[in-house]
């Protein structure tokens, strides 16, 4: 069965330094991964994904992740924060031999001071 | 080619009564997924559904709680007799490879 971890129930950063919240899974099959963002009373908007191919994915405002193998992590970062990055994170694993169900952590709350 | 539906937006029951909560894949999407989220909480599993089937609903309370998905219409996620610990935001997501989701359904069970 897969699984999510996201060991930070909170990252706090100061507008224009570099931003990571961690993820690590487990799957039994090749891991498809995602971040969502969602922001207050909202639905999650897809981020980015990483099915094959380079280790690290460029995605949308900004966001990047690197998939490491050998770890079992897909870190979620960016170079520059903006205060309005605050918001929650989800990092997400589907088993790519098993089918379309997909679990999602139990998120990261950012907080981005200006 | 609009996203994920879902309707409606907020929805007030009383306790014991029913909460009919819809959704409408995005166009060519034949798999749903039916996630709750309690205040300040992440995304549970609840229901994984294909065209007038259910895959995987391990997520799903053994009681009260129903999801199907027919052949024609939206997917729907039934609660009956709901109770206060019901109140919660209940999103729908439909995929390809990524999921997209909904704006979520916002249940209050007074």
């Amino acid at each position: 069965a897969q699984s999510v971890a996201q060991p930070e129930d909170q990252v706090n950063v100061a507008e224009g330094n570099p931003l990571t919240v961690k993820c690590t899974y487990s799957v039994s099959g090749n891991p498809y991964l995602f971040w969502y963002v969602q922001y207050p009373n909202r639905g999650l908007q897809f981020l980015l994904k990483y099915i094959t191919g380079d280790n690290l994915v460029k995605g949308s405002y900004g966001f990047e992740a690197e998939f490491n193998k050998s770890q079992t992590s897909f870190h979620l970062k960016k170079p520059s924060a903006l205060v309005s990055d605050s918001a929650l994170y989800f990092c997400a694993v589907r088993d790519g031999a098993g089918g379309f169900k997909t679990i999602f952590g139990a998120g990261t709350r950012l907080f981005v001071k200006a | 080619n609009a996203g994920v539906m879902q309707n409606p937006r907020h929805l007030v029951r009383r306790r014991g009564q029913e909460a009919r909560l819809r959704c409408s894949p995005m166009k060519g999407h034949s798999h749903v997924y039916w996630y709750r989220q309690l205040p300040e909480e992440g995304l549970k599993f609840m229901v994984y559904l294909q065209k007038e089937n259910i895959i995987d609903e391990s997520g799903m309370p053994k009681e009260r709680f129903s999801a199907e998905f027919p052949k024609e219409g939206p997917s729907i996620l039934r609660i009956q007799q709901v109770v206060r610990g019901d109140s919660a935001a209940y999103f729908c997501a439909s995929s390809d490879t990524e999921a997209f989701f909904g704006q979520g359904t916002r249940l209050t069970v007074v």
